[in-house]
Order: C-alpha cells, then structure tokens, then sequence
C-alpha cells in the first residue's frame, strides 16, 4: 500500500490566491482526518470526515477554508483568498471505523504551505 | 478547555537512561483510546502505540510502554533504553469513540537524547 497521498508537498503562493491541498486515503480507510501545525499552535484539528461525510468542522479557521470528500478515495482542503496566517504543514490522516487498525491514524507527509 | 495536556515542551535526556513523557486528559466519554506518535526532525508522524480504555494491560510496543493510570487520567509513554534516533517531537492524542471517534493531540514535547 502507498499509504496516504498528499499534494503538493510544498506550495508557495501570495496572499489572495487561493490554494487547494489534495489528499489519497488509504484503501480501505472511512475515517480522514485535516490537521494543521503551526509552532504556536501545534497539531489543530481542521475538520474530519467519516464515510465521505464531514463529522465536525469546527476546527476550520474560518469561512476562507472549506473540505470536501466526493468519494472514498480523495479529499481537497481549499483556502480562499489565502492569508500569510494560513502559512503551515497541512497533514492529511486516515483510519479504518473498525476492525484491525481501527485505532490507527496513517499519516501523509503533509503539504507545507508558505502563503507570502 | 484543553483535553488533551502535555505539561514538558522539552526534554533533554542522556542515552541509554529510561524516558517518561507525561501526558494528561479530559474525557467524560467512558469509551475511549490513547495513542502516542512520534515525529522526528524529518517531518512524518510515525505511530508508537495504542492503549484503549477498557484494556486491562498497559500496553508494550519493544522499547515504548504506555503507563496507563485511569483514575487520573495520564498515559505517560515510557521509552526504556533512549537511543539517539529518539530525538524527536512526541505527541499525545485521544480518541473519543462516542463523539464520532473525534481524534486530538496534545502540543507535543520535544526529546533531546544526549550523547
């Protein structure tokens, strides 16, 4: 197995542009998960999904962010307008709901976003 | 209010002695799970081990052992033998399975394994 997919794994972009973080969960996985880290303020969580159904947003920052899961296999974290703020590594995790591993998060090697 | 309390940002530890990173949490969910991961200077998050909080046993993975003491709600991971390769951030999380498996980390404690 790949393990989990993210791209890009670096972006660099200006502020008002708008950025969009992609990521693969493993086969198999129902549950993904969008982390931030930032220095200040360690691993937040964004927003997660369970069965492509988005659980609990309350982490996103605000309006300028949004998640979707259209299918099993791929999820998109968007920023719109993009803020020097936003200036972090996404992480993108997924897990099984049950059975063996259910209590696993797989990491990605996460996307580093410098927003200038 | 934070769930999830690891009260050491840093630690400088010299090679070869035991380890114990405190972590601390907050849950009225009686059904719930702890992890530890470990994320060295490279970046990747790597999972150390898992305790559940109807298991009886602490839990063991070779070097790392999760001391489990329910009633004050901790799960300090213990890292016996420290070599080198366990300079690294470490980070505590939990897992709440009766809101919607809902997943949270600690702010991490930094390791420095000295020669």
């Amino acid at each position: 197995d790949a393990g989990v997919i993210q791209s890009p794994r670096h972006e660099v972009t200006e502020m008002g542009q708008e950025v969009t973080l992609r990521c693969k969960p493993i086969s198999g996985h129902n549950s993904l998960f969008w982390y931030r880290q930032t220095m200040m303020r360690g691993l937040e969580l964004l927003i997660y999904f369970n069965n492509n159904v988005p659980i609990d947003d309350s982490g996103m920052p605000e309006d300028r962010f949004s998640a979707k899961m259209p299918n099993a296999s791929f999820s998109t974290l968007k920023i719109q307008p993009s803020e020097p703020r936003d200036s972090a590594v996404y992480f993108c995790a997924s897990s099984p709901l049950s059975g063996s591993g259910a209590n696993v998060l797989t990491f990605g090697a996460g996307s580093r976003l410098t927003v200038l | 209010a934070q769930k999830i309390t690891q009260t050491q940002p840093g630690m400088f530890v010299q090679e070869k002695e035991a380890v114990t990173l405190d972590c601390t949490y907050d849950t009225s969910d009686p059904s719930y799970g702890l992890f530890w991961y470990k994320q060295p200077s490279s970046g990747e998050m790597i999972f150390l081990i898992y305790q559940g909080s109807y298991d009886q046993q602490n839990a063991t993975e070779g070097r790392y052992s999760l001391n489990f003491q329910k009633a004050r709600k901790s799960a300090n991971l213990v890292i016996s033998a420290s070599q080198l390769g366990d300079s690294a951030m470490y980070f505590c999380a939990m897992r709440e399975v009766n809101r919607d498996d809902k997943i949270i980390f600690g702010k991490g404690t930094r390791l420095h394994i000295l020669p």
